[in-house]
């Protein structure tokens, strides 16, 4: 099984805008709508961010967007803060009851 | 209030054995599928399986990286996740943790902690 692919980094200043995609194949993100994002600070548990490609849980801040095109979903957060600092994945259902899950991507606020 | 609490690691030598329990509290566990995951040390998050909910069959699907070494099952009245951790390699030095779901994670433990090394 082929992980999804993200970029290893991404990097903004704070306010700024950032998008980190996550990109999979017709069997995964291009089939379901069940992408889900994971914000992870290291020692503590993951966040979901994201769920079902473009849903937010209500205690996820309106600052954090999720879309998705094809067999490319985004994960889009404005106004960038210090906190927001972490790791991110992504992660879709897949084809054979399966879950495919992203290699990750650190965000760095300037 | 959902909690998951992991438990069972440890120090273990190369070739050994290990269980990691994964004890809920806050919902019916029965109703829900479990997850396990784990982050080495410098590395990202990594699947390691699920299993489902018993009225989804209860099964089990692992990462091809363990498959064959790691089986995942479950005790509905005890609302216990076990991962069944066998023939260690020291790469499986890691942080575990299980979530609620099979595709979808909200609830996550603090994790465990498996060193294998002789």
């Amino acid at each position: 099984q082929s992980a999804l692919t993200q970029p290893a980094s991404v990097s903004g200043s704070p306010g700024q805008s950032i998008t980190i995609s996550c990109t999979g194949t017709s069997s995964d993100v291009g089939s379901y709508n069940l992408v889900s994002w994971y914000q992870h600070h290291p020692g503590k548990a993951p966040t979901l961010m994201i769920y079902e490609d473009t849903q937010r849980p209500s205690r996820v801040s309106n600052r954090f967007s999720g879309s998705k095109s094809g067999n490319t979903a985004s994960l889009t957060i404005s106004g960038l803060q210090a906190e927001d600092e972490a790791d991110y994945y992504c992660s879709s259902y897949a084809l054979s009851y399966t879950l495919m899950f992203g290699g990750g991507t650190k965000l760095t606020v300037l | 209030e959902v909690q998951l609490v992991e438990s069972g690691g440890g120090l273990v030598q190369p070739g050994r054995s290990l269980r990691l329990s994964c004890t809920v509290s806050g919902f019916t566990f029965g109703d829900y599928g479990m997850s396990w995951f784990r982050q080495a040390p410098g590395k990202g998050l990594e699947w390691v399986g699920f299993i489902k909910s018993k009225l989804y069959g209860g099964t089990t699907e692992c990462a091809a990286s363990v498959r064959g070494r790691f089986s995942i099952s479950r005790d509905d009245f005890k609302s216990i996740a076990f991962l069944q951790l066998n023939s260690l390699k020291t790469e499986d030095t890691a942080v575990y943790y299980c979530t609620r779901g099979t595709y979808q994670f909200e609830y996550w433990g603090q994790g465990t902690l498996v060193t294998v090394s002789s």
